[in-house]
């Protein structure tokens, strides 16, 4: 059982730059979220979906773009990525209650 | 709005001892509540969750949480505390009708010897 998979493990963008953070569940959940982990902070909601086709804004979607064409995939998009964007970022689904994460993505932005 | 606060940043118990790590929450609805653990440089691990029932709620690793509702709490409990138990702890909070879950900032649990 893979679960929750996201790509890369780890990445270090020049400001400016853009790039794809990849996540993938293979347990058919609708509901789909993206996080970001500041150095010794909580988890902040970047977007969140409800289902192929539908996305909606969290509490920090500036900066980012999603996109869910299909149940299985929910890849978070940096635009002009920019220093304020290091982070750690998980990606989670979930069926009914509980979420289950992804190991996360390491990004660095100098 | 649904919020959740963890108002430790840190507890740190001696083995053996029992251990509770605090949480409050806010929601319009009924609340669903979960709590989360982080080891170091991995992704979270559902610990246990609250829906309705019961306000004691057991979970892995010889976890407890207590919801009480006039106290907006579900803080998290084990009796005896464990070294390995040392990790950083999330609570959170979906307000039952809605789709996004909220997390706390967190409270790093140490155990020493």
């Amino acid at each position: 059982n893979a679960g929750v998979t996201q790509t890369p493990k780890f990445r270090i963008l020049k400001i400016g730059q853009s790039m794809t953070l990849q996540c993938t569940q293979d347990m058919n959940h609708n509901y789909m979220y993206w996080y970001r982990q500041d150095p010794g902070m909580g988890l902040k909601l970047i977007y969140y979906s409800v289902g192929a086709g539908i996305t909606d804004k969290g509490e920090v979607p500036n900066g980012y773009n999603v996109s869910r064409s299909t149940t299985e995939d929910f890849p978070l998009r940096l635009e002009l990525a920019a220093p304020s964007q290091t982070s750690v970022y998980f990606c989670a689904s979930r069926s009914s209650y509980e979420q289950y994460f992804g190991p996360g993505t390491r990004l660095t932005v100098t | 709005a649904q919020s959740v606060a963890q108002p430790e940043d840190q507890v740190n118990v001696a083995e053996g001892n029992p251990l509770t790590v605090k949480c409050t929450y806010s929601v319009s609805g009924n609340p669903y509540l979960f709590w989360y653990v982080q080891y170091p440089n991995r992704g979270l691990q559902f610990l246990l969750k609250y829906i309705t029932g019961d306000n004691l709620v057991k979970g892995s690793y010889g976890f407890e949480a207590e919801f009480n509702k006039s106290q907006t709490s579900f803080h998290l409990k084990k009796p005896s505390a464990l070294v390995s138990d040392s990790a950083l702890y999330f609570c959170a909070v979906r307000d039952g009708s809605a789709s996004k879950i909220i997390f706390g900032s967190g409270t790093r649990l140490s155990i020493r010897p």
